[in-house]
């Protein structure tokens, strides 16, 4: 089956350094993306990784271990607007296919 | 602003009533997603079009679902005799086949169906 799990909820300090987890299992694999989405508003795209590794984006950074069928985006310098939640998603199939089948997302309230 | 819009914003429409949601994709975008997300949930596939062709749906979709891409540009979701469940955020992406073919979503359509 499909299953895409990571944490409900964290909390953490404005200016800290926050990693949130993401593991995965599904029929295939064809890269896997994380969003962004504010309450109330659309997802917003923050990073994509499909080899093993680590890619970095400014304060934001996502890892990836195909193997272990998990991943992590990870957070620097967090800012009281990082406040969101945070959705894993993985793209099963390339080529006809290509739907994301996402996690429930992870909550992050960042407090002062 | 990712520059994929919908339309509503919102709609409110009472329980049997058929409602009609607007997606335009990014110009260049030759693939547009359709997604329904409720309340503490991650967004779920409803269905894709490459180009006019509708090339897959999901189980979610029922039979009172239907979706279009006539000119391969913008799309329409139409849910008819809506129930109290069909309540959610419409969501509609869009993507290039090519590359990472990363999604971009628009702002949604909240539906509340009384």
């Amino acid at each position: 089956g499909q299953n895409i799990d990571q944490p409900t909820e964290m909390t953490a300090t404005e200016g800290a350094i926050v990693q949130i987890n993401c593991t995965y299992q599904t029929s295939g694999f064809n890269g896997l993306f994380w969003y962004q989405q504010h309450a109330g508003e659309a997802p917003t795209f923050l990073s994509y990784n499909v080899l093993d590794g680590l890619e970095e984006k400014g304060r934001f950074s996502s890892f990836l271990s195909r193997s272990k069928g998990y991943s992590y985006l990870l957070l620097k310098e967090l800012q009281m607007k990082d406040s969101a939640s945070y959705l894993c998603a993985v793209m099963d199939y390339g080529g006809s296919q290509g739907n994301l089948i996402f996690g429930k997302g992870t909550k992050l309230s960042v407090k002062p | 602003d990712t520059g994929v819009s919908q339309d509503p914003r919102h709609k409110i429409t009472k329980r049997g009533q058929n409602v009609t949601f607007r997606c335009d994709p990014i110009s260049e975008h030759n693939r547009l997603y359709w997604y329904r997300q409720t309340l503490g949930q991650g967004p779920e596939f409803l269905t894709y079009f490459q180009n006019e062709a509708q090339l897959e749906k999901s189980r979610l979709l029922s039979d009172r679902f239907s979706a279009e891409r006539p000119k391969g540009s913008f799309s329409t979701l139409e849910i008819q005799r809506t129930e109290q469940g069909d309540s959610a955020m419409y969501l509609c992406a869009s993507s290039l086949s090519t590359g990472k073919e990363t999604q971009y979503f628009g702002p949604g359509t909240r539906l509340l169906v009384l």
